[in-house]
C-alpha cells in the first residue's frame, strides 16, 4: 500500500508563512490533494492537482509537489486558518484514495 | 448548489448491521465518482469505498473489504453504505463526497457532514 507521511504539528505567528509537508515515494509524479477540517466540521478541499484551489479559497493557500515531498503553503497565516490539514492521492494500483496522517496547524 | 445529507448511523452491537444513506442533490451521479470517508473519533481521514460515475466499479479499503458494500439508486439519488460484521474499530463519522476529476486528477470535492456509527455492546 502507498504510506503519505506528514508531520503531527505546524505553529506559526500571525502574518507569517506556514508550510505542511506530506511525504511519499515519488510522490511528484501523483496528483496530491489538501484538505482543511476545523473541529465539529467536514473537510473542505484548499488544494487540487497539485496547485490548483476550487473556488472560494484564498489565493494564500498555494501547492507545490516535486520528488518525495509535497508542500502546503499558507501565506499570511491568519487565526482563522487554524485546522487540522490532510493531504491525499489516488494510488493507481488499487483504485483506492489514500489520505496522510494530517497535521495540526497552530496560530500562536 | 450540489448538497449530500448522510443518515442512517446510529449505535449498533459488535458483530450487527447498519446502513447507510447519501442523499445528493446539485447534480447526477453519472459522470462522478463518489467516495464514502470515515474518521474515528479523535484520529485522521479514512478513505472507506469509492464508485465510478457510471456505477460499474467499485474499490475498497482493506479493512472493510468482504464486509462493506457501496450501492446506489439513481432513481432516488442516494448512494449506500452496507455494513457488516461490524466492529469497535468501525466506530466513526462516515461522510460520503462527490468527486471531481479522473485518476490521479480526482479530488474529493464535496463532503456532506456526516453520520455517526457507534459500535458498542
Amino acid at each position: 500500500s502507498y504510506v503519505l507521511t506528514q508531520p503531527p504539528s505546524v505553529s506559526v505567528a500571525p502574518g507569517q508563512t506556514a508550510r505542511i509537508s506530506c511525504g511519499g515515494n515519488n510522490i511528484g509524479s501523483k496528483g496530491v490533494n489538501w484538505y482543511q477540517q476545523k473541529p465539529g466540521q467536514a473537510p473542505v478541499l484548499v488544494i487540487y492537482s497539485h496547485t490548483d484551489r476550487p473556488s472560494g479559497i484564498p489565493e494564500r493557500f498555494s501547492g507545490s509537489n516535486s520528488g518525495n515531498t509535497a508542500t502546503l503553503t499558507i501565506s499570511r497565516v491568519e487565526a482563522g486558518d487554524e485546522a487540522d490539514y490532510y493531504c491525499q492521492v489516488w494510488h493507481s494500483y488499487t483504485d483506492h484514495r489514500v489520505f496522510g496522517g494530517g497535521t495540526k496547524l497552530t496560530v500562536l | 448548489e450540489v448538497q449530500l445529507l448522510e443518515s442512517g448511523g446510529g449505535l449498533v452491537q459488535p458483530g450487527g448491521s447498519l446502513r447507510l444513506s447519501c442523499a445528493v442533490s446539485g447534480f447526477t451521479f453519472g459522470g462522478y465518482a463518489m467516495s464514502w470517508v470515515r474518521q474515528a473519533p479523535g484520529k485522521g481521514l479514512e478513505w472507506v469505498s469509492a464508485m465510478s460515475g457510471i456505477g460499474t466499479t467499485t474499490s475498497y479499503a482493506d479493512s472493510v473489504k468482504g464486509r462493506f458494500t457501496f450501492s446506489r439508486d439513481n432513481s432516488k439519488n442516494t448512494l449506500y453504505l452496507e455494513m457488516n460484521s461490524l466492529r469497535a474499530e468501525d466506530t466513526a463519522i462516515y461522510y460520503c463526497a462527490k468527486e471531481r476529476g479522473y485518476g490521479d486528477f480526482s479530488a474529493l470535492h464535496i463532503w456532506g457532514q456526516g453520520t455517526m456509527v457507534n459500535v458498542s455492546s
